[in-house]
């Protein structure tokens, strides 16, 4: 029963790329929660997604952000025109239909902006 | 009302001691309370969890306090080792229906030799 698979584990972008952080979800996972972690800095909760809906997309920053969770395929978290504040590590979490208990997180995406 | 609050933010104790984390809360409807620990370079693992329906739980070395009353819970590893060190988040949700998980801003354990 494989985790949370996170891919890439690094990426490395100029100033103004894109980039794209993909999540495949623990089997029997219905549920995705993406996290931001700066260095030195905590877990901040961006955007709560199920197949095909965005259920909570309070702490996603209000321009450059998107996430999807598609009916077939990974979750992609996607940043437009990155900018050196966006370097940090993000992490997708998923859980269980009908509950966050057995909430399990990913390695994780390095993302640098260079 | 969603914020898990915690303190220390730096610990930094001798091997064989006992780390003591704690966390405060405000939303009463929260009944889902992990620990996650995180090594660097690693995502967080979720090491224990507590519902308020107990007051403490124990798995091996680590324990969970909880009290409701006054919305703390806390974190205490007995006999911590080097290989205790890494940083450790509590956090809170509203376990039993569709929600996420808000965490506290972590502590860093050191344990010394």
């Amino acid at each position: 029963n494989a985790g949370v698979m996170q891919n890439p584990r690094h990426l490395v972008r100029r100033r103004g790329q894109e980039a794209r952080l993909r999540c495949s979800p623990m089997k029997g996972h219905s549920h995705v929660y993406w996290y931001r972690q700066l260095p030195e800095e905590g877990l901040k909760f961006m955007v709560y997604l199920q197949k095909e809906n965005i259920i909570d997309e309070s702490g996603m920053p209000k321009e450059r952000f998107s996430a999807e969770f598609p009916k077939e395929g990974p979750s992609i978290l996607r940043i437009q025109q990155v900018v050196r504040g966006d370097s940090a590590a993000y992490f997708c979490a998923s859980s269980p239909p009908y509950s966050s208990y057995g909430y399990t997180f990913g390695s994780g995406t390095r993302l640098t902006v260079v | 009302q969603q914020q898990v609050k915690q303190s220390p933010q730096s610990l930094i104790v001798q091997k064989g001691g006992i780390s003591i984390i704690n966390c405060a809360y405000e939303n009463t409807a929260f009944d889902y309370f992990p620990w996650y620990q995180q090594f660097p370079g690693k995502g967080p693992a979720l090491l224990i969890a507590i519902r308020p329906d107990v007051s403490e739980k124990k798995e091996g070395r680590f324990t969970i306090s909880f009290n409701k009353s006054a919305k703390q819970f806390s974190l205490h590893i007995m006999d911590s080792q080097p290989g205790d060190s890494a940083t450790y988040f509590c956090a809170a949700s509203m376990g039993a229906s569709y929600d996420k998980v808000i965490f506290g801003p972590g502590t860093s354990l050191s344990v010394i030799p």
